[in-house]
């Protein structure tokens, strides 16, 4: 059964710091990378997508992967309360698959 | 305009009752895909369609029909519901298998 894993959290970091959220993967074949955002009550938003090794930036987002090591990561810079949410790693298995992981709670403090 | 839209939004009903959620999509995407997220906020994929075809079946009772009559349409119908049915169902699509984009989902509750 391949697998995602995520810490449950919460991850709780003061307005302005940098949050960091970190998934493990357990397929070795897999090729695409995924973070979401959930709110309560809501839907998963996706955040950002990443296909190769290393670094993706998009505004306060940094994703990170490192296939050799089976993990990806997500950096959120400047923290704000609004981005107090669940986070969701997904990790492709085959083309239509994703396996998603079971979320990381991130409070910011104001 | 909503780009991905299920209806409906609640759904309370009993048990050994057969209900249907419906989806659709105006993305033009060739995916569409129905998860289940149960009430420890585990997301679990249950089919994938790609261009009306049925890609992937995870295992779900076959009491779950889901049904393409077009790529941009994925309904889900439900037959003889059960208490542990009682979760949120989330519609989604993508292109090939690229991101997926999610619908609002649909609380269903079995009573």
């Amino acid at each position: 059964q391949k697998e995602v894993e995520q810490n449950s959290g919460p991850l709780s970091v003061p307005e302005g710091a940098i949050a960091s959220l970190n998934c493990t993967y357990s397929d070795r074949v897999s090729q695409s990378f995924f973070w979401y955002r959930q709110y309560s009550g809501k839907s998963p938003e996706l955040i950002m997508s990443i296909y190769s090794n290393g670094d993706k930036e998009d505004g306060r987002f940094t994703a990170q992967l490192n296939k050799a090591s089976q993990y990806v990561s997500l950096l959120i810079r400047d923290s704000q309360p609004s981005d107090s949410a669940t986070y969701l790693c997904a990790v492709n298995e085959g083309t239509y698959k994703y396996i998603f992981g079971t979320g990381t709670r991130l409070k910011v403090l104001a | 305009d909503t780009a991905v839209s299920q209806t409906p939004k609640y759904l309370v009903t009993q048990m050994g009752n057969d209900k249907s959620i419906k989806c659709e999509q105006n993305l033009g995407h060739d995916t569409m895909y129905w998860y289940k997220q149960d009430s420890k906020k585990f997301l679990k994929i249950m089919f994938s369609y790609n261009n009306k075809e049925l890609i992937i079946n995870e295992t779900v009772p076959n009491r779950f029909s889901p049904k393409s009559p077009d790529k941009a349409h994925l309904n889900l119908h439900i037959n003889s519901l059960e208490l542990g049915d009682s979760a949120v169902y989330f519609c989604a699509s993508s292109y090939l298998g690229n991101e997926q984009f999610f619908g609002p989902g649909t609380r269903l509750t079995v009573l």
